[in-house]
């Protein structure tokens, strides 16, 4: 079975931009987490989505929006990127036992 | 709200024993996770206490006290290959997040 699959592993982008980072979880997940990982700190939770519900928000402005589709992928978009924003961008494939995380995408804006 | 302790380094020798410790403060407690993270990589599962008591899993130990509000890692039989950050995260009480410490960043040495 494939893991937690995420895309693009790096990216550049320029403040103002904006991104889309992708996430696939493990077959038969229904719920989809989103981490940012700011160098040298642990993962701050940023969203959870399940069965394409918001289920949990973190304490990240309204320019981090999220969405689940039917099969579960989801995506995290950034608007007007600042260069805090730079970071591992983490996704975790939840079920009641615990928590998978993808090997991130490292989103660098210059 | 949440908040989370552990130390910021530690440093150990090959085939030693070390133990890292995490408190935590917390306003729902839903179970205790540690994660290992490699430079780059993404976190790795390594434990799960919901329930009072030490659970081992190989050279790997995790301790639980809800009432005092910690739990410690024991890593056993140190290789090089342990070099890495640890997390210690919390799940709270609505099940839809975990909460990180800042990491735990562990060296071995020869």
């Amino acid at each position: 079975d494939a893991g937690v699959t995420q895309s693009p592993t790096h990216l550049i982008k320029t403040r103002g931009q904006q991104v889309t980072l992708r996430c696939s979880p493990i077959s038969g997940h229904k719920s989809v987490s989103w981490y940012q990982q700011v160098l040298g700190q642990g993962p701050q939770f940023i969203f959870q989505y399940y069965e394409k519900e918001e289920r949990g928000r973190g304490n990240f402005p309204d320019r981090f929006s999220a969405r689940q589709f039917p099969n579960y992928s989801s995506e995290l978009n950034v608007n007007a990127l600042l260069l805090g924003d730079s970071a591992l961008y983490l996704c975790a494939s939840t079920s009641r036992d615990g928590y998978t995380f993808g090997s991130g995408t490292r989103l660098t804006v210059v | 709200g949440q908040n989370i302790d552990q130390p910021t380094e530690m440093t150990a020798t090959e085939g030693a024993i070390v133990q890292i410790n995490c408190t935590y403060q917390t306003s729902g407690f839903n179970g205790l996770f540690w994660y290992q993270q490699h430079a780059g990589e993404a976190p790795t599962f390594l434990s799960y206490n919901v329930l009072d008591g030490l659970e081992e899993k190989g050279r790997f130990s995790s301790f639980l006290s809800r009432s005092k509000g910690y739990s410690y890692l024991l890593l056993k039989e140190l290789q090089m290959k342990d070099s890495a950050s640890y997390l210690c995260a919390v799940r709270g009480a609505a099940g839809n997040k975990l909460t990180f410490g800042g990491g735990t960043r562990v060296l071995v040495k020869p």
